[in-house]
């Protein structure tokens, strides 16, 4: 079975820095998609950002890239000149089979 | 904004009864799937809905059950609720071409909170 994990239950940033979310899974399967999802107060999950995994590009959306490492099975996500309208839950999410197998999430919170 | 609406937005019910939540999905899109968030988790694959057919579930009892009518909303009922069953409730739409493997994206409804008291 699938499993992803997100080590950091908590991070915090300066307004305008960058900081880095990591995210880990396992899967014996070569071809499959990853996620990070993003979770505001208002509980509604909103894609950040998609990464396909035959692709060795990192995916990158304005402000948002990835670091995918297939070999150690590893996508963390970076956020670029963070905003106040950051601040949220961010969960990384590995699909397979029709289902996503989401981690526990990291609480981002932004400093101003 | 998604497109996809779910209804209630919060519910209360006691231990031992029943609930329906309700899902419209995206125009144009033909599968949905419900998830289940409890408190401080992430959210757990609860199963998934195409062409008004169950195409996958998670590791959840039968007393959770659902629905897909023509128009591709859905409904997800739970019996016998128990006091664990307290959680966010996630509907998500996407677009899935003769059963394959869903490579779209999923787009998530603000979900209904269900408190079992």
């Amino acid at each position: 079975a699938q499993t992803v994990t997100q080590s950091q239950p908590e991070m915090s940033v300066q307004e305008a820095e960058t900081v880095t979310l990591s995210c880990t899974y396992d899967t014996s399967e070569s071809d499959y998609y990853l996620f990070w999802y993003k979770q505001p107060p208002s509980r509604q999950m909103i894609l950040v950002i998609r990464q396909e995994a035959y692709k060795q590009q990192n995916a990158t959306e304005n402000r948002f890239s990835v670091n995918f490492q297939k070999a150690a099975k590893s996508f963390s996500l970076k956020i670029s000149d963070s905003q106040l309208g950051d601040a949220a839950m961010y969960f990384c999410a590995y699909e397979g089979a029709q289902k996503l197998v989401f981690g526990q999430g990291t609480r981002l919170t932004i400093n101003p | 904004e998604t497109g996809v609406t779910q209804s209630p937005t919060h519910l209360i019910k006691t231990r031992g009864q029943q609930v329906t939540l309700r899902c419209s999905s995206q125009s144009g899109h033909n599968t949905v799937s419900w998830y289940q968030q409890a408190l401080g988790q992430g959210p757990q694959f609860i199963f998934q809905y195409y062409r008004e057919e169950e195409n996958g579930r998670g590791n959840f009892p039968p007393r959770f059950s659902g629905l897909q009518f023509p128009n591709y909303s859905s409904e997800l009922n739970v019996n016998a609720l128990e006091l664990d069953d307290s959680a966010l409730y996630l509907c998500a739409s996407s677009l899935m071409f003769g059963g394959a493997r869903a490579k779209n994206i999923q787009y998530f409804g603000a979900g209904t909170r269900l408190s079992v008291l």
